[in-house]
């Protein structure tokens, strides 16, 4: 089993619908981030969270530390939003980075 | 600042011969990340720096692999010699702190990540 699991791996929505992409993981953690990495490859790191919630314009991200969780919203969709969405834990033990598989998001006009 | 700059962004090379990554950090941050992402294995995290000293390079995948980092504005990543599941897209990420156990985290741990390199070994 993966340590840090993401779901849904494909996400196609239409412009302006409510986005969610979820993030579970098993190991103990100093600091989640929300990488966004585009279809031309680059990527930009979007939160570092250690807990409660962020947001910045339309994405908010949230975390249960408890739960061993971790939530990126997207209100009011939008065609640009299309990207791979990477969840990234460091572990409290050893700094060790782990990430999740992605979450390819597709917003369609 | 231009950010993170890495070079090449692509490198086709044949089976056997040296790659050097290179990478140059945004001024004033303390570490340094290499990561490398493929299709199979998602982004790895290979090795990263703390003012220009290896700290922690347990994700480097075998003695091909060598990382060095000079000064506090360059950092190259070493394949010798290089085989075809090499192929990757490496990523370079600077930040300007790392704090871990030894205090709260903060925006000061956001990674930036240069554009990548895309090295093919044929």
């Amino acid at each position: 089993k993966n340590e840090v699991e993401q779901s849904p791996q494909n996400l196609t929505a239409q412009e302006g619908e409510f986005i969610t992409i979820n993030c579970s993981y098993s190991v103990g953690i100093s600091a989640l981030h929300w990488l966004q990495q585009h279809p031309g490859g680059g990527i930009v790191s979007l939160f570092m969270l250690s807990s409660g919630k962020k947001k910045h314009g339309r994405l908010i991200a949230t975390i249960n530390i408890q739960e061993k969780h971790s939530s990126l919203h997207i209100t009011a969709s939008h065609p640009r939003d299309s990207a791979v969405y990477i969840c990234a834990v460091r572990s409290i033990n050893n700094n060790d980075m782990r990430f999740g598989a992605g979450t390819r998001l597709t917003v369609k006009p | 600042d231009a950010g993170v700059i890495q070079s090449p962004r692509h490198e086709v090379t044949e089976m056997g011969q040296e790659v050097t990554l290179r990478c140059k950090p945004i001024s004033g941050h303390d570490y340094l990340f290499w990561y490398r992402q493929t299709m199979m294995r998602g982004l790895e995290l290979l090795i990263y720096f703390n003012n220009n000293v290896p700290i922690d390079d347990s994700g480097m995948p075998e003695d091909r692999f060598s990382a060095k980092m000079p000064n506090a504005s360059f950092s190259t990543l070493k394949i010798q010699p290089s085989e075809p599941r090499d192929s990757a897209v490496y990523f370079c990420a600077s930040s300007l702190k790392f704090l871990g156990r030894q205090g709260p985290t903060s925006s000061n741990e956001k990674l930036f990540f240069g554009s990548g390199t895309q090295l093919s070994v044929l």
